[in-house]
């Protein structure tokens, strides 16, 4: 198993660019979940999926949509680029009979 | 609202040094808390799920404690492998079906050899 894939791993975008990334998990896992990290502001929930066809808005949506037209793909995509977006993004999911989460290896996202 | 708060925010100790990392919470009704590592570069690394106060447990050199206001990682004989952050998570009752964590903003270990 690959677990949570995550691409690219790097991106380089200008202001009001606009990107998509691509989560992909092939442990049948309900749950997806997109989060941002800053230094030293901890992980925090962009978007999350609680099944196909599903999503909500979590703590800093703004800025970001989502779309999880299939179970085990999740997309975050930000349509005008602004510099506060410059972060590392990481994508998670959990399945039903457990509550731990499983994270990929990132992206790493620079907007000039 | 949940919170977390991970102390310290960084630590540096000589191989062989015992030492412990602390994660105070503040929940409506906690439904799990959770360790991760982090190596620069990488995605968390899942390495305990705490239930309830008084619950352990253990990973090689890591063990993990629960009471009803916070949870410790404990480090003992660290080598420097062991150096990462360790971040701290919490799923309440107010994450419901979606499950959601809450992150602490972790503790920087440092191992000198």
């Amino acid at each position: 198993n690959a677990g949570v894939t995550q691409t690219p791993k790097f991106r380089v975008l200008k202001t009001g660019q606009s990107m998509t990334l691509l989560c992909a998990q092939d442990m049948n896992h309900e749950y997806m979940y997109w989060y941002r990290q800053d230094p030293g502001m901890g992980l925090r929930l962009i978007h999350y999926s609680v099944g196909e066809g599903t999503t909500a808005k979590g703590e800093v949506p703004d800025g970001y949509n989502v779309s999880r037209l299939k179970k085990q793909n999740f997309l975050l995509g930000l349509e005008s680029a602004a510099p506060s977006q410059t972060s590392v993004y990481f994508c998670a999911s959990g399945g039903a009979d457990y509550n731990e989460q499983f994270f990929g290896p990132g992206t790493r996202l620079t907007v000039l | 609202e949940d919170q977390v708060t991970q102390s310290p925010e960084a630590l540096r100790l000589q191989e062989g040094e015992s030492s412990s990392l602390n994660c105070s919470y503040t929940v409506s009704g906690l439904r799990g808390l959770f360790w991760y590592r982090q190596d620069p570069g990488k995605g968390p690394e899942f390495l305990f799920t705490l239930y309830s106060a008084g619950e352990e447990k253990e990973k090689e050199r890591l063990k993990a404690t629960l009471t009803k206001k916070e949870s410790f990682l404990h480090i003992t004989a660290p080598k420097p492998e062991d150096s990462a952050t360790y971040l701290c998570a919490v799923r309440s009752i107010s994450s419901g079906s979606a499950r959601q964590l809450t992150f602490g903003s972790g503790t920087q270990l440092t191992v000198l050899p």
